[in-house]
């Protein structure tokens, strides 16, 4: 089975600005988090999405936004983009039982689009 | 609430060595653990997992880590390094209805030298 894919690799933007990061999930897979990367705070939980319906949201502000298509692919957002926002994004599948429920919550990450904000 | 911490930032070792990284975690409901690893401009790997059953866990590249609940710690091992070992690795935690959230631990940086 081919991994997770996002797109782009990279990307360069300017202050105000908003972007959008593509993640595909691992074929089957029905569950896909997003996590921040940044030297100061690590690895941080963005968001999860299930069957199109965001499950759990981590602690950031309302600018940052995602969503999740019928195949499973899953798109964020972040508005009025930061200086802060300079990151890694990371996107991670995962393979759920019926009922939406994982054995292990094991997840396979992407290789993650560079942001850079200037 | 879950968190974790990995003591020490940077780790160095000799080619040959033993390798060890710490990790404790605290959580609330059973804990489900991991030890990812990064590479330079690349995603994250899993190397190994506990989630139940055996309390010594084995992974992959001959990295191995034990659970032990009443330490509240899930420390990785490598009897002997090897150059391409060189790499982040990160020890995360996740479990109950914490749909989709790993925590990770700030990450330590291992650098093996000849």
């Amino acid at each position: 089975k081919a991994g997770v894919t996002q797109t782009p690799r990279y990307l360069i933007k300017t202050r105000g600005q908003q972007v959008t990061l593509s993640c595909s999930p691992i074929s089957g897979h029905r569950s896909v988090s997003w996590y921040q990367q940044t030297p100061g705070q690590g690895l941080q939980f963005l968001f999860e999405y299930f069957s199109e319906t965001q499950r759990n949201k981590g602690n950031f502000p309302g600018r940052f936004s995602g969503r999740q298509f019928s195949n499973s692919r899953s798109e964020m957002n972040v508005s009025t983009l930061e200086l802060g926002d300079s990151a890694l994004y990371l996107c991670a599948s995962s393979d759920l039982l019926a009922g939406g429920r994982s054995p292990n919550n094991e997840q396979f990450f992407g290789p993650g689009t560079r942001l850079t904000v200037l | 609430a879950q968190s974790v911490t990995q003591l020490g930032s940077h780790v160095s070792v000799s080619e040959g060595a033993l390798v060890l990284l710490r990790c404790n975690y605290s959580s609330s409901v059973p804990p489900y653990l991991f030890w990812y690893v990064q590479y330079p401009n690349q995603g994250l790997q899993l190397l190994l997992k506990y989630t139940t059953g055996a309390t010594l866990v084995k992974g992959i590249n001959g990295f191995e880590a034990e659970f032990k609940k009443s330490e509240t710690s899930f420390h990785l091992t490598k009897p002997s390094a090897h150059m391409s070992d060189a790499a982040e690795y990160f020890c995360a935690v996740s479990g109950g209805t914490s749909y989709g959230k790993l925590t990770f631990g700030q990450g330590t940086i291992l650098t093996v030298h000849p």
